[in-house]
C-alpha cells in the first residue's frame, strides 16, 4: 500500500533555477513529514521537516510546504546546485502512533545541470 | 561522533540460506528501524526496535526477523532466502521514537 506517492522519477533543473519535488499522501493521520537526500552508495539523510500544524518551514535554501487538505507536500530548492543532485526520499508517520514507522515514497532523482 | 554503522557493506548468498545483518546505532539512540529498499520501490519498513522489544513491524513475511541488544546494536535475519529478497538493506536510529532517523549505508544483499 502506496501510502507516500512520488509520481516523478525523475527531475532535472538549471543550475541557479528552483527545483520543485513533489509527494502525496493518502493516510489522513499522517502529521509528521520529513525530506531525506541520498547518495549513491550512501545511506539518506535526512533533509527537513515540517509538523501539521504548520504549512511551511525553511531551512536555507530549502523550504518545504505542507497542503493539508490537498494531502501534498512539495520541497523547494532555491537555487539549485550541482551538488544537489541525488534522489529525494517523502516520508511521513502519524504521531499518534508512537512510532518510527515512516512511510516513504519511491524517490524522486534530481539532476542539477551546471 | 561516529554515525550509524552497517556490516557488512555487501554480501552474496543463494536461494534457501539465511543470513544475519548488523547495525550499530549513533550512541546515545535507543531506537533502530530497518527498511528494504528496491529500486521503484522506495524504503519499505521493516520493524522498528527500542528498549530491545520489537514495537512495530511492516508488512513482511515472518522469515524476517530481528532483535536488539541492551547496548542498542540490533540484528537483522532473514531465513530461507528468495531471488526477492535481493536487495539494499538500510537501518536508521534515532535518540528516541518519532525523531528524524540517521540512516547507515546499507547493506547490499544479492542472492543468486
Amino acid at each position: 500500500d502506496q501510502q507516500v506517492k512520488q509520481n516523478s522519477p525523475s527531475l532535472s533543473v538549471q543550475e541557479g533555477r528552483i527545483s520543485i519535488l513533489n509527494c502525496d499522501y493518502t493516510n489522513s493521520m499522517f502529521d509528521y513529514f520529513l525530506w531525506y537526500k541520498k547518495y549513491p552508495a550512501e545511506g539518506p539523510t535526512f533533509l527537513i521537516s515540517i509538523s501539521s500544524i504548520k504549512d511551511k518551514n525553511e531551512d536555507g535554501r530549502f523550504t518545504v510546504f505542507l497542503n493539508k487538505s490537498a494531502k501534498h507536500l512539495s520541497l523547494h530548492i532555491v537555487p539549485s546546485q550541482p551538488g544537489d543532485s541525488a534522489v529525494y526520499f517523502c516520508a511521513a508517520s502519524a504521531s499518534s502512533y508512537n512510532n518510527n514507522d515512516m512511510r516513504f515514497g519511491a524517490g524522486t532523482r534530481l539532476t542539477v545541470k551546471p | 561522533k561516529a554515525g550509524v554503522t552497517q556490516t557488512p557493506r555487501y554480501l552474496i548468498k543463494t536461494r534457501g540460506q539465511q543470513v544475519t545483518l548488523s547495525c550499530s546505532p549513533i550512541s546515545g539512540h535507543r531506537s533502530v528501524s530497518w527498511y528494504q529498499q528496491t529500486p521503484g520501490q522506495g524504503l519499505q519498513f521493516l520493524f522498528e526496535y527500542f528498549s530491545e522489544t520489537q514495537r512495530n513491524k511492516g508488512n513482511f513475511p515472518g522469515r524476517f526477523s530481528g532483535r536488539q541488544f541492551s547496548n542498542s546494536r540490533s540484528e537483522m535475519n532473514v531465513s530461507t532466502l528468495e531471488l526477492g529478497d535481493s536487495a539494499l538493506y538500510l537501518c536508521a536510529s534515532s535518540l528516541t521514537r518519532g525523531q528524524p532517523q540517521h540512516f547507515g549505508d546499507g547493506t547490499r544483499l544479492s542472492i543468486l
